[in-house]
């Protein structure tokens, strides 16, 4: 069975700091993906970033990267120059096959 | 682009009616994901659909859950009767072609569901 772990119940930052969101992961599958999605506090659901396990680069989307190390199995967000629009919830997700499995989030404040 | 859109937004209804929500996935899309969303087990998957047939419905969770797909652009989640614990936000999410890791699944706003 696959397993998403997002240790941080909650972290704040400052605005225009950056900040690391933490999620490890477990599977025995040589091939999944691995996403991140944005819950703001109007509850839709914004898909930010994705990591293919085979990709040898990190992925970077404007302000997102994740640091993806996959021996250590952690695929960690990390959102630089913070903005007080990026305060919600984060959750990381694993795709084997076509579903995800997700986290159970992260949320981020951003304090001015 | 549309994205995936839910019916209805918000819905509160009394404990023993039959709920039926609804979404219509983005066009060219051919897998289907219904989730539920609760403070305590927070999102699920209840069931997917690929070319409108079910494919995994083990995490609906019990005979009262039922989920149709007739065409590519429809799909209804539906409960009957409806219990206070079914309150929760239902998402429907899509995504394109094969099982692939590297499909986005894109995600509806939500429906919002409260049963008194």
């Amino acid at each position: 069975a696959q397993k998403i772990t997002q240790t941080q119940p909650g972290m704040f930052v400052q605005e225009k700091e950056a900040v690391t969101l933490d999620c490890t992961y477990d599977t025995s599958d040589q091939s999944y993906g691995l996403f991140w999605y944005k819950q703001p506090s109007s509850g839709e659901m914004i898909f930010l970033i994705y990591q293919g396990s085979y990709d040898e680069q990190n992925a970077t989307e404007g302000r997102y990267s994740l640091n993806f190390q996959k021996a250590r199995k952690s695929a960690n967000l990390v959102i630089s120059a913070s903005q007080l629009g990026d305060s919600a919830m984060y959750f990381c997700a694993m795709k084997r096959g076509r579903a995800l499995t997700f986290g159970s989030g992260t949320r981020l404040q951003v304090q001015p | 682009d549309a994205g995936v859109i839910q019916s209805p937004r918000h819905e509160v209804t009394e404990m023993g009616q039959e709920v039926t929500l609804r979404c219509k996935p983005i066009s060219g899309h051919n897998s289907l994901f219904w989730y539920r969303q609760t403070m305590m087990r927070g999102l699920e998957l209840l069931i997917y659909f690929n070319n409108n047939v079910p494919i995994d419905d083990s995490g609906m969770p019990e005979d009262r859950f039922s989920a149709k797909m007739p065409n590519a652009s429809f799909s209804t989640l539906k409960i009957q009767p409806s219990e206070p614990r079914d309150s929760a936000v239902y998402f429907c999410a899509s995504s394109r072609g094969t099982a692939s890791s590297g499909n986005t699944i894109y995600f509806g706003e939500g429906s919002w569901l409260t049963v008194v």
